[in-house]
């Protein structure tokens, strides 16, 4: 399968906790995109990396970071978690144009 | 700043009848609208974008730059679109974030 993938599929945690998602796009996609999913806001866009750089910042929290590797996968790390962290993370890439393709999804549950 | 309206969260509607999912938009230029389908368990997909004007699955959604609506239609809903929709807003460079409503989650009613 040369889609998005992303792990773990699901991840249980505790408040105060960090972890980390990680993601890697599909073979020759440069952007890769991460969005969280939570019930009561939809789909928000956290961050954007480009060919290893960070291109665009949405409403991501000062506690969550996320970086891109030589190779291209990404990771998003989320620390000092908190209850309302939890949500399904996913993340996107493309090579260009707004067509994104999507990952499988992260789903976290802090308790 | 952009936005994606899907003022309908749920939508229930029997097989064999017409299926019609609003998505109203603001945005400042000439944006690329989509949308995208997750069923059930699965990753989101793309179902249509305007620019391509194609239909999928029986689904078409006609850009209208005056109403600021991206709205899609189905003349007869099949059981297997039952799924989470949801319209998303790209700018009009490419290679940014999409602005995705909250859904419209529809079910088929056999």
């Amino acid at each position: 399968d040369s889609g998005v993938t992303q792990t773990p599929k699901h991840l249980i945690t505790a408040t105060g906790q960090r972890v980390t998602l990680r993601c890697s796009p599909r073979s020759g996609d440069l952007s890769v995109y991460w969005y969280q999913q939570s019930l009561d806001q939809g789909l928000q866009f956290l961050i954007q990396y480009y060919n290893g750089e960070e291109r665009a910042k949405g409403n991501i929290l000062e506690r969550f970071s996320a970086q891109q590797f030589p190779d291209l996968h990404s990771e998003l790390n989320l620390s000092s978690l908190e209850l309302g962290d939890s949500a399904l993370y996913f993340c996107a890439s493309n090579r260009g144009g707004n067509e994104q393709f999507f990952g499988p999804g992260t789903r976290l549950t802090v308790l | 700043a952009q936005r994606v309206t899907q003022p309908e969260k749920l939508l229930s509607v029997f097989k064999g009848a017409p299926v019609e999912l609003k998505c109203n938009y603001s945005y400042s230029g000439s944006p690329e609208l989509f949308w995208y389908v997750q069923y059930s368990r699965q990753r989101l997909q793309l179902l249509l974008r305007h620019i391509s004007r194609e239909s999928i699955k029986g689904f078409t959604a006609d850009l209208n730059k005056g109403e600021t609506s991206f709205h899609l239609k189905k003349p007869f809903a099949q059981e297997e679109d039952s799924a989470m929709y949801y319209c998303a807003l790209g700018g009009a460079f490419g290679n940014e974030k999409l602005t995705f409503g909250t859904g419209t989650r529809l079910t088929i009613i056999p």
